[in-house]
């Protein structure tokens, strides 16, 4: 299966400090890219979808000024979180939606463990 | 009514056991169904992939669609502690956006 990666894999912040979270397909070129986040228990939540050079749309409830995406290359996507608090904190996944192999389907990243302290 | 239906568990089994875990859906639109397995603090790792109705068996793994019933499954054979993890039900329709909705994923636990 095609591989992503996340960096940092877990970052502790104090409140009111913005976070970045990259995001790079290795193997392949993701036409779009998916941020999730999720809560302990809980399903993936949806926050936005961006096409490489687009402005990413967001999920219904989901703050773009306080999540900002760029996908500036079809293997790679940020997720800055600025201004975090507390609530903030959460695993947050990248997905990219690439052809692998004959495949068309999601890969997900192994995801950003962030504490906002 | 959620588009996607999972029974969250936790379903626990016995070592050697199959386990069949299930989804249904709402929206006839979806042709492709996907299977996750999420251990826990990690990503979701593709398991399955299926287009439209049918079976697919990959190892131990057997994927089922029946879109006449709206309703998948994921069998799992001679069952591992390895296997323990929380198994995602995925799935999209060709339109939209290529939007895809995950089911709330099944926690299942396989005793030595």
């Amino acid at each position: 299966g095609a591989v992503v990666s996340q960096h940092p894999s877990r970052v502790i912040c104090k409140s009111g400090t913005s976070v970045k979270i990259e995001c790079r397909s290795l193997d392949f070129q993701a036409t779009t890219m998916f941020w999730y986040r999720q809560f302990p228990k809980q399903s993936l939540m949806l926050m936005a979808t961006s096409n490489e050079g687009s402005k990413a749309t967001y999920e219904q409830g989901v703050e773009k000024d306080k999540f900002l995406i760029n996908h500036a290359s079809l293997t790679l996507s940020t997720l800055t979180v600025t201004s975090a608090h507390p609530e903030d904190s959460s695993f947050y996944i990248c997905s990219g939606r690439g052809l692998a192999g004959d495949q068309e389907t999601q890969y997900f990243g192994p995801g950003t463990r962030l504490l906002v302290l | 009514q959620k588009e996607v239906e999972q029974d969250p568990g936790p379903l626990s089994v016995p070592e050697g056991a199959i386990v069949s875990l299930n989804c249904t859906y709402s929206n006839s639109a979806f042709q492709y169904f996907m299977w996750y397995r999420q251990y826990s603090r990690k990503g979701p790792e593709l398991l399955m992939y299926t287009y439209s109705s049918g079976n697919k068996e990959d190892g131990r793994f057997t994927a089922q669609v029946d879109k006449s019933s709206k309703y998948i499954s994921l069998f799992i054979r001679d069952s591992q502690p390895s296997d323990s993890a929380t198994y995602l039900c995925a799935m999209s329709a060709n339109t939209g956006g290529f939007k895809t909705i995950f089911g709330a994923g099944t926690r299942l636990f396989v005793k030595a």
